[in-house]
């Protein structure tokens, strides 16, 4: 079974544009996370997709989007890059939500901001 | 504020005995705790989980300890084995809700 999936491996931004970073959740799985992980705050809750529905949202400002398409890929967006938003950006997916069922992670986009 | 603290960045273990990590919580609603151990360029991964309704949960040469009186969690590795050389992640659930809290990390080096 193919794990979860991320594109790209890496990025390199400029101040002011906007980014596209994409999932595919391991097949069978509703559940679809998004993570950023930086050295000062470690890994950070983004927000949380199921059955194309946002379910749950960190503590991120409002550039910070996402969405999740009818077959459970998604999508997250970051508009007016700061040069603080460089960081490590995972997704993980589960079977259902709101459930004792594991996460399972992608490896990473890398987003570097300039 | 941190919700879910390993108190210790490193560890080094000799290959063979017994590498014990920990890690502490905060919020008595945390119903689900995780340990994912994290290689460099790669996601976490999952390695073991444990309900608050339990004590202990096992899996091959791991084991995870929960004491929720104390808010204390702890993960056996026995034997140690220097592939375990990693970052582990603790992480823990709110009952209903599926977003992890995780602490800060322990990088394990195992020494051959």
């Amino acid at each position: 079974k193919a794990g979860v999936t991320q594109t790209p491996r890496y990025l390199i931004k400029t101040r002011g544009q906007q980014v596209t970073l994409s999932c595919s959740p391991i097949s069978g799985h509703r559940s679809v996370s998004w993570y950023q992980q930086t050295p000062g705050q470690g890994l950070q809750f983004l927000f949380e997709y199921f059955s194309e529905t946002q379910r749950n949202k960190g503590n991120f400002p409002g550039r910070f989007s996402g969405r999740q398409f009818s077959n459970s890929r998604s999508e997250m967006n970051v508009s007016t890059l700061e040069l603080g938003d460089s960081a490590l950006y995972l997704c993980a997916s589960s079977l259902r939500t709101g459930n004792n069922s594991p996460l399972h992670f992608g490896n990473g986009t890398r987003l570097t901001v300039t | 504020d941190q919700q879910v603290k390993q108190n210790s960045p490193s560890l080094s273990v000799q290959e063979g005995r017994i590498s014990i990590l920990n890690c502490d919580y905060t919020n008595s609603m945390f119903d689900y705790f995780l340990w994912y151990k994290k290689y460099p360029a790669e996601g976490p991964t999952f390695l073991i989980s444990i309900s608050s309704i339990k004590d202990k949960n096992e899996d091959g040469r791991f084991t995870v300890f929960l004491n929720k009186s104390a808010k204390h969690l702890s993960l056996h590795i026995v034997p140690s084995q220097p592939g375990d050389s990693a970052v582990y992640f603790c992480a823990a659930k709110l009952s209903g809700a599926n977003n992890l809290f995780f602490g800060t990390g322990t990088r394990l080096t195992v020494i051959p």
